[in-house]
């Protein structure tokens, strides 16, 4: 099975810092990547697919980019709001596996 | 708009077997596979398997093969995961979710989750 692989696995920044976090595959699954954010205590919420496709509603500093094996998440400008564990996850077969998650937090 | 409401906390001893239900509404329920996945205490999300609705037929997580079964009622457009054999590390929020109507797709629309603890 292809493994997912986020990096880091936590992070602390400042208010209006400019967030990345990377995701690795262990074999290359084209664009079928998203992107779901969980904030503390909620379901998860899918902000990207197709590694770079936002969401409708979901804000513009957050981004995706990469393809094959490589993606990554940004967050332009860091808001306290956007404070949560965010999850990659593959999709081009099963198992539809996760990444372990990076938590966000606000320095 | 599209809903997936879940069955109510349980609480099960070791050995057990619980059957969680996530009934649909507000889209056509055979035209839209949708996946189960749980998420331990302070762990991450973890795929158990991909129901089809329209045909009735799953596939499981091999971890989960042979203790999982899925099955749905369509003239109440709902979905069940039977989870047996209970074991500590079960407990969970076990959550559904629906993708598009193509088996190769994210999770659009999630469940609120139901809360499945194993304790004797």
């Amino acid at each position: 099975d292809i493994q997912m692989t986020q990096s880091p696995s936590s992070l602390s920044a400042s208010v209006g810092d400019r967030v990345t976090i990377t995701c690795r595959a262990s074999q290359g699954i084209g664009n079928y990547l998203a992107w779901y954010q969980q904030k503390p205590g909620k379901v998860p919420k899918l902000l990207i697919d197709a590694a770079s496709t936002l969401q409708s509603g979901v804000p513009s500093r957050f981004s995706g980019s990469g393809s094959g094996t490589d993606f990554t998440l940004t967050i332009s400008s860091l808001q306290p709001e956007d404070v949560a564990i965010y999850y990659c996850q593959k999709y081009n077969s099963a198992p539809w596996t996760f990444g372990q998650g990076t938590k966000v937090e606000i320095k | 708009q599209v809903q997936l409401v879940q069955s109510g906390a349980e609480v099960k001893k070791p050995g057990a077997s619980v059957k969680v239900s996530c009934k649909a509404s507000g889209y056509t329920f055979t035209n839209f596979y949708l996946h189960w996945v749980r998420q331990a205490p302070g762990q991450g999300l973890e795929w158990m398997g991909i129901f089809n609705p329209s045909v009735g037929s799953a596939v499981l997580a091999q971890k989960f093969q042979g203790r999982v079964t899925m099955t749905s009622d369509t003239s109440t457009s709902t979905v069940y995961m039977e989870l047996n054999s209970l074991r500590s590390e079960d407990t969970a929020v076990y959550y559904c979710a629906r993708a598009l109507p193509a088996y190769i797709s994210a999770f659009y629309y999630w469940g609120q989750g139901t809360l499945v603890t194993v304790s004797s």
